[in-house]
């Protein structure tokens, strides 16, 4: 696609919940990454693949966040028994060579857990 | 945990007036990038300079960058009311140069 897809745009979650938030990334691009971002503050890292591979989840806050890839394109976030601390902008990025070219990235998933 | 800092934090400017941010980080980077994020919007990428390389130009973007103080700049000339944004400093770190870690941002905002 011409761009990276995010989806759903916005997701109200009872806490306790479980949600999924699926990424799309640009066709071709093998590196995919997901950040955190709060209100008011810079993209927090969560987890980065090469393609299907999950090279590093170093960021993801608890063992209620898992993500996968598996079949190195499209890209799923999970977050079971959700709390109101994971309230944040979930965005997704890609890139080619990413020390080349930076990210693109996606216009996130708002989560609000009520 | 955030491996930039901005500064300053919030910005305000004349349309036309030039504006400059700045951005410190601590670790030995392979290179390090400027995003924009409008309200509500995802990040845009603007710039990548390699640690090797001390400015790079693109349209009425100036990036520096000076390893010894560990630092960057970010100068848009001319400024519009369309540059009314958020902007970031992003990282790579030089032992993992794939992943990028983001500073807490300047806010600016362009006066008409």
């Amino acid at each position: 696609g011409a761009g990276v897809s995010q989806s759903p745009r916005y997701k109200v979650a009872k806490r306790g919940q479980d949600v999924a938030l699926r990424c799309d990334p640009i066709s071709g691009h093998v590196s995919l990454f997901w950040y955190q971002q709060a209100l008011g503050q810079g993209p927090e890292f969560l987890t980065y693949f090469q393609n299907e591979a999950q090279l590093d989840k170093s960021g993801l806050p608890s063992d209620r966040f898992f993500a996968e890839r598996p079949e190195g394109s499209v890209s799923t976030l999970k977050i079971q028994r959700t709390q109101q601390e994971d309230s944040a902008v979930y965005l997704c990025a890609s890139s080619l060579v990413p020390e080349a070219y930076g990210y693109t990235f996606g216009s996130g998933t708002r989560l609000t857990v009520v | 945990s955030q491996q930039g800092e901005e500064d300053p934090q919030a910005l305000s400017i004349q349309e036309g007036e030039n504006a400059t941010m700045n951005c410190s980080y601590k670790t030995s980077i392979n290179n390090l990038q400027w995003y924009r994020q409008n309200s509500g919007r995802g990040l845009v990428h603007l710039i990548l300079i390699r640690s090797n390389e001390r400015e790079k130009h693109s349209g009425r973007l100036r990036v520096t960058l000076d390893t010894s103080k560990k630092s960057s700049s970010l100068l848009i000339t001319a400024s519009r009311a369309a540059d009314t944004a958020s902007y970031f400093c992003a990282t790579a770190p030089y032992s993992s140069a794939s992943k990028i870690i983001f500073g807490s941002g300047t806010r600016l905002s362009i006066r008409p």
